[in-house]
């Protein structure tokens, strides 16, 4: 089975700065797909970040980015320039092919200071 | 509508008591997944639907759970002669998932609903 780990309980952060969190996963297929969600108060679960494995270039989006080390099976997530509404808790999750569930990890929690 | 939506939001119920979730998924979404949330811990899979078949429903914790799908739409995910440890937030998501190439395709949530087993 796989499994999606997140060592980072909560992490926090200074507005305007740089934060990374990590996430590592399991698998023994070689094509699967990565994704970052963020989830607010509100309990909406949106989608931050994609990254299809057989992809050796990182994927970005506006102030987020991810570092994408597939022989260390690692996929870590950038967010650049922080902001007070990037304030929720961040899940990792992994897929591995059409027909399979989202597998999470137990989430991070990011908390943006002024 | 425009998006996933559950309901209800919120259901407090006695110990013992059948419960009934409902999940309508985003229009011609087929797959829809439900997930659930328990305090401090990641989304824990149950079920996956494709069309209204569920040949993934591996993570139904015991017999007491079960779930259907009708029209290929709602689902409603049911809970017999609840207990204090089914307390969770239970989602549900939709996608446009199947096919080779589509396996990245953005899965959609609703908000969820809050079950409180008193």
């Amino acid at each position: 089975a796989q499994t999606v780990t997140q060592s980072q309980p909560e992490m926090s952060v200074q507005e305007a700065e740089t934060v990374t969190l990590s996430c590592t996963y399991d698998t023994s297929e070689s094509d699967y797909y990565l994704f970052w969600y963020k989830q607010p108060p509100s309990r909406q679960m949106i989608l931050v970040i994609r990254q299809e494995a057989y992809k050796q270039q990182n994927a970005t989006e506006n102030r987020f980015s991810v570092n994408f080390q597939k022989a260390a099976k690692s996929f870590s997530l950038k967010i650049s320039d922080s902001q007070l509404g990037d304030a929720a808790m961040y899940f990792c999750a992994y897929r591995r092919k059409p027909g399979y569930a989202l597998n999470f990890g137990k989430g991070t929690s990011l908390l943006v200071t002024p | 509508g425009a998006g996933v939506s559950q309901s209800p939001s919120n259901k407090v119920t006695e110990k013992g008591k059948d419960v009934e979730l409902r999940c309508d998924p985003i229009s011609g979404h087929t797959a829809l997944y439900w997930y659930r949330q328990s305090l401090g811990q990641g989304l824990e899979f149950l079920i996956y639907f494709q069309g209204n078949s569920a040949p993934d429903k591996s993570g139904l914790p015991s017999d007491r759970f079960s779930a259907e799908r009708t029209g290929g739409s709602v689902s409603t995910l049911t809970i017999q002669r609840t207990q204090q440890e089914d307390s969770a937030v239970y989602l549900c998501a939709s996608s446009l998932a199947g096919g080779q190439g589509e396996a990245n395709t953005e899965a959609f949530f609703g908000q969820g609903t809050r079950l409180t087993v008193v």
